[in-house]
């Protein structure tokens, strides 16, 4: 079964700097789409990023983007001028060919003024 | 847009109460799906549907049924709740097959559910 580990429970930032928020996965599959979705305190769940496992190119977002290793299965965002409208809960995710989208546990991200 | 409406926002139920979750989607979407989310759990998948009339279980079934009569509609049943099931529950719809496989979920805006 694949799995999705997020091993920072909570990170924090000065606004206008940049954040790594980092993912690893378990799979056995080589054609797979890893994604980062965004939850504020709303609760909706936003799509910030995905990734096509076969490209080598990591995907980018205006001031997101991602770090995509996949012989490590390591897929991190990176968060460039953060602002305080980034302060949510990130989740990895990961989905493979077919439909179900498996989710790490989350990391919080505080901003600070 | 409509996209993925879930009904109700917020609910209290009493342990041993049934009470159903709707969701709806207007994208024409074959794949629905119930996720729980709980704290440091992320999302977890409880059911899902690769079209109508066709259900599966996923990581965490027990205690809720599902349906797909429909393309649009993909209802939730809590059978006899717990305080166990006081969580988060979202549904989620996208297209299906593997040319749709990277696009992500559309979300709906989530239930809080509460047993006491």
């Amino acid at each position: 079964a694949q799995t999705v580990t997020q091993s920072q429970p909570e990170m924090s930032v000065q606004e206008a700097e940049t954040v790594t928020l980092s993912c690893t996965y378990d799979t056995s599959e080589s054609d797979y789409y890893l994604f980062w979705y965004k939850q504020p305190p709303s609760r909706q769940m936003i799509l910030v990023i995905r990734q096509e496992a076969y490209k080598q190119q990591n995907a980018t977002e205006n001031r997101f983007s991602v770090n995509f290793q996949k012989a490590a299965k390591s897929f991190s965002l990176k968060i460039s001028d953060s602002q305080l409208g980034d302060a949510a809960m990130y989740f990895c995710a990961y989905r493979r060919g077919g439909n179900k989208l498996v989710f790490g546990a989350g990391t919080i991200l505080r901003v600070k003024s | 847009n409509a996209g993925v409406t879930q009904t109700p926002k917020f609910q209290v139920l009493k342990t041993g109460q049934s009470m159903t979750l709707q969701c709806a989607q207007d994208m024409n979407h074959e794949y629905m799906s119930w996720y729980r989310q709980d704290p440091g759990m992320g999302l977890r998948l409880i059911h899902y549907s690769v079209g109508a009339g066709i259900t599966d279980q996923g990581e965490v079934p027990n205690g809720y049924n599902v349906s797909r009569s429909t393309t649009e509609d993909f209802p939730l049943r809590l059978l006899s709740a717990a305080p166990s099931q006081t969580s988060v529950y979202f549904c989620a719809s996208s297209y299906s097959g593997t040319t749709a496989t990277r696009y992500g979920y559309t979300f709906g805006s989530g239930t809080r559910l509460t047993v006491v």
